[in-house]
């Protein structure tokens, strides 16, 4: 059972163009929604996160926009670079008498093509 | 450089065997987090630990153990090996519960 699907597996996008990654959840008690970049040979590492209170959080190129009512984040990377070519993963959690571990979708890799 | 260290980087061994693998948080970290990521199941979370308790449990397999230590390093010991535990083990910890996680760049396990 997924409980957090990410589309598209695969993104190729020119130079300066946005990008633009989705995820949807089936768990409603998820509260933090982060996500994460990887590089080969590397760990994933936290890029920008959104709790539900909120409909969209900026953090320079990087926005997440997050639909409560559908169950839906997004994240858009304005002006890709090349340097922005790697693995994305949305992922979820969720507190209370949780842990808050990450539920992680199955990523996209991104290619900035000059 | 996130500050989560993980020793050793790669990990090659036999069927059967066991290993451990370790995780020094980030200072001030007092949540770890130990995650397998293979090809086919991606990213999964195994077992968390807090200030030396164990909090929750993953996708943990029984011959998989861990846990933290006083000084809060974690370790996660893999037993009876097989070949389908080959993967990267990422360990990854937080302030607190409701904190962001921080990850370490991986043991890369390779069973022969």
């Amino acid at each position: 059972q997924q409980q957090v699907k990410q589309s598209p597996q695969s993104l190729i996008v020119q130079k300066g163009g946005i990008s633009i990654i989705n995820c949807a959840y089936e768990n409603t008690a998820f509260d933090y929604f982060p996500w994460y970049q990887q590089f080969p040979g590397k760990g994933p590492a936290l890029l920008i996160a959104i709790r539900p209170d909120v409909s969209e959080k900026k953090e320079g190129r990087f926005t997440i926009s997050f639909n409560k009512s559908a169950k839906q984040f997004s994240l858009h990377i304005m002006d890709s670079q090349p340097g922005d070519s790697a693995t994305y993963f949305c992922a979820a959690s969720m507190g209370g008498a949780g842990s808050y571990q990450l539920t992680f979708g199955k990523g996209t890799k991104l290619s900035v093509i000059p | 450089d996130s500050g989560v260290t993980q020793t050793p980087k790669h990990l090659i061994t036999a069927t059967g065997q066991r290993v451990t693998l370790r995780c020094s948080p980030r200072s001030g970290d007092l949540s770890v987090y130990w995650y397998q990521q293979s090809l086919d199941q991606g990213l999964q979370f195994l077992i968390q630990y807090y200030n030396g308790e164990e909090r929750a449990k993953g996708n943990i397999l029984e011959r998989f153990s861990a846990q933290q230590f006083p000084d809060l390093h974690s370790e996660l010991n893999l037993s009876s090996l097989e070949l389908g535990d080959s993967a990267l083990y990422f360990c990854a910890s937080s302030v607190g519960l409701n904190q962001p996680q921080h990850f370490g760049d991986g043991t890369r396990l390779s069973i022969l």
